[in-house]
């Protein structure tokens, strides 16, 4: 299994940028990397996915470091609703599943 | 609205009563697959499918099966249910299954065997 490594839990307050930290050095060289975050009692919801530059949408923005054997997913400001189970994952190139992990449960102080 | 919708949410059955829980796209996406979440253990694939009529399957199989006769929809069917199926199941699809693909995540069927 495409193995990441994700803190279990991270706390942030509300409103200051949450840094959600990956390590996947099994990565090659054309596997992507994806976050996903599961809300309390939701299915799974895409957030943002990078190969190897660094890459924003209107959710968060996604840090690739030069090796690629970590990445950062990053909210700009958190809210309430950024509560979740954060997901980082591996898309591997020949494979047709995502193998998620345990995740990092975030949670958000107001 | 682009969604994927499961059916039933919630189901208590007892064991060795078949059942089906079906999934549903409305996307026209080629890949569709079902996971199936337990607490400690993350999300683990069970079957997928890669167009119609072409399924294999994913890292936890076991007591499982699927079709894909249609491409909208992609249904589970526990033939002989037993306690340690007891989970949560998500079904998703994505519109190839490559690596830069989204997936799309139903809302879940939370099944209990007794």
């Amino acid at each position: 299994d495409a193995k990441t490594t994700q803190p279990n839990s991270m706390e942030s307050n509300e409103e200051e940028p949450v840094h959600l930290p990956c390590n996947h050095s099994t990565i090659s060289g054309t596997d992507y990397i994806h976050w996903y975050r599961q809300l309390p009692s939701q299915g799974p919801e895409y957030v943002i996915h990078g190969l190897t530059s660094n890459v924003n949408n209107r959710m968060a923005s996604l840090a690739i470091a030069e090796d690629r054997k970590s990445s950062t997913l990053i909210l700009h400001r958190a809210t309430l609703r950024d509560a979740a189970v954060y997901y980082c994952i591996l898309a591997l190139t020949g494979a047709n599943n995502l193998f998620f992990g345990t995740g990092t449960r975030l949670t958000v102080i107001p | 609205e682009a969604q994927v919708t499961q059916n039933p949410r919630y189901l208590i059955t007892v064991t060795g009563k078949k059942l089906t829980v079906t999934c549903s796209q409305n996307m026209n996406h080629e890949y569709m697959s079902w996971y199936r979440q337990d607490p400690g253990l993350g999300l683990r694939q069970i079957y997928y499918s890669m167009n119609v009529e072409v399924t294999d399957k994913g890292d936890v199989p076991e007591g499982y099966k699927v079709s894909r006769k249609e491409k909208r929809n992609f249904p589970l069917i526990l033939e002989s249910p037993s306690p340690n199926q007891t989970s949560l199941y998500f079904c998703a699809s994505s519109q190839t299954g490559g690596v830069a693909d989204t997936q799309y995540f139903g809302p879940g069927t939370r099944l209990t065997v007794l």
